[in-house]
């Protein structure tokens, strides 16, 4: 069974807007990446946040985490044709003796000119 | 630096064959998983390896499903007598080490199609 649920499912914004979505998890996590996937391919890895963190930047991309809430979002600013690709949030649970990643369904955005 | 690599990219075969998926890790890296994606899906853990200690196998669907890892390095992901569920995108990744707060490097994937 999956650990994160991404909502939305799907995004379609203009260029210039900001893109936000949403990860809910189960269990109590050491951290929670989100990664990204283009054309149904590898995936890279965007941003690590650790459960003892609340809020984390790179570049356009903002991270929160509410271990409260079991929750997380991926807020990218300023969106770009080029963001237009598949967001997946991935935790990594603390009941786990390694670091093991669970991934959720992903998020598709859309992202036009 | 050379990235996780995979081989074939594609791979189209009957139902019932066996086929082999490969899968080049970052050098120096210790752990290395495999994933399965099918269409619109997230990804599915099949095996995790971490240096020369025993696989965690507990994400592997069935015992068609086998793989290894020769010498710390390369993997390779067996699925014996192919079925038409196993058509899916399979990608591996691997990172420094397998313990948390480690990111994970992945390959292209090999689109695996069973008809």
């Amino acid at each position: 069974s999956q650990q994160g649920e991404e909502d939305p499912q799907a995004l379609s914004i203009q260029e210039g807007e900001n893109a936000t979505m949403n990860c809910s998890y189960k269990t109590s996590i050491n951290n929670l990446q989100w990664y990204r996937q283009n054309s149904g391919r590898g995936l890279v890895h965007l941003i690590l946040i650790r459960s003892n963190e609340r809020e984390k930047h790179s570049g356009r991309l903002r991270v929160t985490l509410d271990t409260s809430k079991k929750s997380s979002s991926l807020l990218i600013t300023a969106s770009r044709a080029a963001d237009t690709a598949s967001y997946f949030c991935a935790t990594s649970s603390i009941t786990d003796s390694w670091g093991k990643l669970q991934f959720g369904a992903g998020t598709q955005v859309v992202v036009t000119p | 630096g050379a990235g996780v690599s995979q081989s074939p990219s594609n791979k189209v075969t009957e139902k019932g064959k066996d086929v082999e998926l490969r899968c080049d890790p970052i050098s120096g890296h210790t752990a290395l998983y495999w994933y399965r994606q099918s269409l619109g899906q997230g990804l599915e853990f099949l095996i995790y390896f971490q240096g020369n200690s025993a696989p965690d196998k507990s994400g592997l669907p069935s015992d068609r499903f086998s793989a290894e890892r020769t010498g710390g390095s390369v993997s390779t992901l067996t699925i014996q007598r192919t079925q038409q569920e196993d058509s899916a995108v399979y990608l591996c990744a691997s990172s420094f080490t397998g313990r948390t707060n480690y990111e994970q490097y992945f390959g292209p994937g090999t689109r695996l199609t069973v008809t």
